[in-house]
C-alpha cells in the first residue's frame, strides 16, 4: 500500500524566516508527487513533481523530488503570515486511469508577526 | 488554474434524512472524480473513486450503499450521504483530474452537520 509521510507535524516561524517541509514516500511505480496548500476550506494545487521535472519554483515556494530518496522538499523563503496553512504532500501511481492520490497526515505551518 | 465547484459549502440536516453533494468541473472534463472525507486536524480520507460512466471504486471501509456517488458526466459527479447519522458530520472534499497523471483539483469542500 502506497505510504505518505510529512515531517514536521507542526510548525511555529516568525515572518521573514525560511522554513523546509518534508515528505518522504513509499509508492508502486511512482507517477508524481504533489504539494498543496490547505488554508480553511479545500486544497490549492502549488506543485507537481515527475520524473521529469524534479524541480520547481514559484514565487518564495519551491520544491524539489530525490527520487533516489523518495522524499520531497517544500522549501518557502521570506514567510508571510498568509503562508500559515496545511501542507499537504501526495502521491500518485501508475496504475492507469484508476491512479489515485495518496496524502500524507500534512503540516501545519504557523507564521507570526 | 482549473475550476471545480463543489456544492453546497455547507448542510445542516436531521438524521435519518439524505443529503446530496454536488462535484462539477468547470473549465474541464473530468474523467476521474475523488470524493475525499477529512476530520478536524486530519488529512484527506479517500472514500471512492469514480470514473465516468462506470461505477465507483470505493476504499476499504466505506459502505457503498450509504455514500452513493454517480458520474453521470464529464463534469458532474455527486455524492449522496444515506440516511445520515450524527457520526456522518464532517468535511467532504471532492477532486477533478482530466486524465490519469494530470493535476487533480479540489472543490471548495462541504462541512455537512448531522443533528
Amino acid at each position: 500500500e502506497d505510504k505518505v509521510v510529512q515531517s514536521p507535524l507542526s510548525l511555529v516561524v516568525h515572518e521573514g524566516d525560511t522554513v523546509t517541509l518534508n515528505c518522504s514516500y513509499e509508492v508502486t511505480n511512482f507517477r508524481s508527487l504533489l504539494w498543496y496548500k490547505q488554508e480553511k476550506k479545500a486544497p490549492t494545487f502549488l506543485f507537481m513533481l515527475t520524473s521529469s521535472g524534479i524541480e520547481k519554483k514559484s514565487g518564495r515556494l519551491s520544491s524539489i523530488l530525490d527520487k533516489k530518496e523518495l522524499s520531497s522538499i517544500l522549501n518557502i523563503t521570506a514567510t508571510q503570515t498568509g503562508d500559515s496553512a496545511i501542507y499537504l504532500c501526495a502521491v500518485e501511481p501508475n496504475t492507469g486511469t484508476a491512479s489515485k492520490l495518496t496524502f500524507g497526515t500534512g503540516t501545519r505551518l504557523q507564521v507570526t508577526l | 488554474g482549473a475550476v471545480v465547484s463543489q456544492h453546497p459549502s455547507r448542510v445542516i440536516c436531521k438524521s435519518g434524512t439524505s443529503v446530496k453533494i454536488e462535484c462539477r468541473s468547470l473549465d474541464f472534463q473530468a474523467t476521474t472524480m475523488f470524493w475525499y472525507r477529512q476530520f478536524p486536524k486530519q488529512s484527506l480520507m479517500l472514500m471512492a473513486t469514480s470514473n465516468e460512466g462506470s461505477k465507483a471504486t470505493y476504499e476499504q471501509g466505506v459502505e457503498k450503499d450509504k455514500f452513493l456517488i454517480n458520474h453521470a458526466s464529464l463534469t458532474l459527479s455527486t455524492l449522496t450521504v444515506t440516511s445520515a447519522h450524527p457520526e456522518d458530520s464532517s468535511f467532504y472534499i471532492c477532486s477533478a483530474r482530466a486524465v490519469a497523471g494530470g493535476k487533480a483539483f479540489f472543490g471548495q469542500g462541504t462541512r455537512l452537520t448531522v443533528v
